[in-house]
Parts: C-alpha cells; sequence; structure tokens
C-alpha cells in the first residue's frame, strides 16, 4: 500500500549547523509532497511544499529536493537556530487526496 | 481569516462513553480532512469530505467512529463506544479545492480514554 519512509528518527545538530531530514515514498502517483513542522502541543504547520514538476524549491533557511525516479525528497534547513527544534513530518498525496505521513524527525537544535 | 478550529482542545471519557469532536474548517474550503496521531506515532489520515459528501473513508479504524459535515461547513467526528486504544490527539485539516492545495491544520484535540 501507500507509505512513506522517514529519517532519521531523531537528529541533534549545534546551532549554525545543516540538518538533513529525508523521505522515500512508494506510490509513484504522488505529486504533492509538504512539509510540516510541529511544536511541542501545538498545531502541524505548513513550512514548504514542492510539486512533482519540480526538482528544487527554496524559502530563505529552508529547501526541499525532490527525485521523482527515486522516488525520494528531502529537507534542509541552513544556519539553525534553536526555535527550528520542533518534530518534522514529511509527507505525500496524490490529486488533491489524504497526505501520507512519515514517522516524524525530532530535531533538536542546541545552543 | 481564521484558521481551522477544533473543539474540545482536549476530553477525557471513560472506556465505553461517547465523545463527539468538531472541526470548523477555513472559510470557504470545499476539502476537510479527519487524521489521527496516536501515542507519537505518525500522523494517519481517517476521512476526507469535499463539500458534505464523503470523499475517501479508508482511514476509518472501525464503525465505532462516524463522521458528519452536514451542509458543507463544520464536521463532527463521534466516537461510540470509546476503547482504550482510541485515545490520541485527532486533527482536522481543510483546504481549497480544486488540485493539490496546501492543507491548513487545526490545532487538534487530545482525547483521552480511561
Amino acid at each position: 500500500g501507500e507509505n512513506v519512509e522517514q529519517h532519521p528518527s531523531t537528529l541533534s545538530v549545534q546551532e549554525g549547523d545543516s540538518a538533513v531530514i529525508k523521505c522515500t515514498y512508494s506510490d509513484s502517483a504522488s505529486n504533492y509532497f509538504p512539509w510540516y513542522k510541529q511544536e511541542l502541543g501545538k498545531r502541524p504547520q505548513l513550512i514548504i511544499d514542492i510539486r512533482s514538476n519540480v526538482g528544487e524549491k527554496k524559502d530563505q533557511r529552508i529547501a526541499v529536493t525532490l527525485n521523482k525516479t527515486a522516488k525520494h525528497f528531502s529537507l534542509h534547513i541552513t544556519e539553525t537556530q534553536p526555535e527550528d527544534s520542533a518534530v518534522y513530518f514529511c509527507a505525500a498525496s496524490k490529486r488533491g487526496r489524504k497526505l501520507i505521513f512519515g514517522q516524524g524527525t525530532e530535531l533538536s537544535v542546541k545552543p | 481569516e481564521a484558521g481551522v478550529t477544533q473543539f474540545p482542545s482536549h476530553s477525557v471519557i471513560e472506556k465505553g462513553q461517547t465523545v463527539t469532536l468538531r472541526c470548523d474548517p477555513i472559510s470557504g474550503h470545499d476539502n476537510l480532512y479527519w487524521y489521527r496521531r496516536v501515542m507519537g506515532k505518525e500522523i494517519k489520515f481517517l476521512l476526507h469530505f469535499v463539500k458534505e459528501s464523503k470523499q475517501d473513508e479508508s482511514g476509518m479504524p472501525n464503525n465505532r467512529f462516524l463522521a458528519e459535515r452536514t451542509g458543507g461547513t463544520y464536521s463532527t467526528l463521534k466516537v461510540q463506544p470509546a476503547e482504550l486504544e482510541d485515545s490520541g490527539v485527532y486533527f482536522c485539516a481543510s483546504s481549497q479545492g480544486g488540485g493539490d492545495q496546501p492543507q491548513h491544520f487545526g490545532d487538534g484535540t487530545r482525547l483521552s480514554i480511561l
């Protein structure tokens, strides 16, 4: 069935370093890939998304890359700050339907 | 513009009781989704409405769960009777119609079954 695998499950970096989270999806028909940030006790917040007709998208310190052939997409955060600490979820969907989420990555940025 | 709102924020009930969760989507959003996160695991899909119609209910765990969206505005999710394994955080999300639009999430309802 449809599946999204996300790695790593936990990630600890020093402030100022980069963080990379990787996801792999199983359904080749998936065409929309959002990333959500969830701080403790708060709602998942969309931070960036990418569609299958684009290979890379960047928004300030955050970038996402997509490799359709490998069915793989990644989130890159540069110059990390303590406020980037949260759980990050990748997801995949097709044609405006349900999001299939990865297992989540708990990112800790140490000052 | 108001975001997705959910009520209650937290509900504690005993096994066998009934609970109803409510979601008010962003005004004008035809798509409304219910998701659940159990015990720190991944967020899992439950149900998708397009206006008042159920587009996809493949994620509903069993017939103890009933979702409605009368009139195509707010939605309710009823659990009856609640079981221990139903505990978790229930999220609602909404998006505009027409293709791959971003889904915006509410704060969730934390449901605890004792």
